[in-house]
């Protein structure tokens, strides 16, 4: 299985700071990453799908780069509603699909 | 509105059996291949099996921690999937989520989730 490294496992930023989340795969993945932001009690939502595509409905402010193992996701000036966990997940083994172990963003 | 609406949730013992459902409303279930995923108490995200839809074969697969116990099902007539879960463990207490990448085949990316359903298997 191609293993998934989120880093950090959790950050405390202020609103409108810059944060970047990182994820790194066991093995060249090319693009086939995807990013998803879940709330407490809630199901994840898609952020960036095939590493730097934003998803319909998902503010710019969001954004995702890299190809091979290491990508990172990037939300530019954070927003209080962007508070919640942030996991990768690759799909080059689709269906076997595997996530990182998630980044909680907490607020500073 | 396309929707996923997951139930059959509950607590069991160890060792029963549990049937998840997981109701496709705004679009055809049957077009569409499908996944489920679990989340264990403060956890992250664990793929449990996949569903191809009957044009890619109609087969399913799944992870090597459910494998032999867990049985994933479809009634497209109905635009219903279905988990069948025996020989439960304690660790396979989680919240059950089905998914579909119903707009980003291409990279296997989950757009539509159901709300989940939660599991737990205690004694």
């Amino acid at each position: 299985d191609i293993q998934m490294t989120q880093s950090p496992s959790s950050l405390s930023a202020s609103v409108g700071d810059r944060v970047t989340i990182t994820c790194r795969a066991s093995q060249s993945i090319s693009s086939y990453l995807n990013w998803y932001q879940q709330k407490p009690g809630r199901a994840p939502n898609l952020l960036i799908y095939a590493a730097s595509s934003l998803q319909s409905g998902v503010p710019s402010r969001f954004s995702g780069s890299g190809s091979g193992t290491d990508f990172s996701l990037t939300i530019s000036s954070l927003q209080p509603d962007d508070f919640a966990t942030y996991y990768c997940q690759q799909s080059y083994t689709t269906p076997r699909v595997t996530f990182g172990g998630g980044t909680k963003v907490e607020i500073k | 509105e396309v929707q996923l609406v997951e139930s059959g949730g509950g607590l069991v013992q160890p060792g029963r059996s549990l049937r998840l459902s997981c109701t496709a409303s705004g679009f055809t279930l049957g077009d569409y291949s499908f996944s489920w995923l679990r989340q264990a108490p403060g956890k992250g995200l664990e793929w449990v099996g996949f569903s191809r839809s009957k044009a890619y074969g109609g087969t399913a697969e799944y992870a090597a921690s459910v494998k032999g116990r867990f049985t994933i099902s479809r009634d497209d007539s109905k635009s219903i999937a279905y988990l069948q879960m025996d020989s439960l463990k304690t660790e396979d207490t989680a919240v059950y989520y089905c998914t579909t990448t119903f707009g980003n085949d291409v990279f296997h990316a989950f757009d539509i989730w159901g709300q989940g359903t939660t599991v737990t298997v205690s004694s």
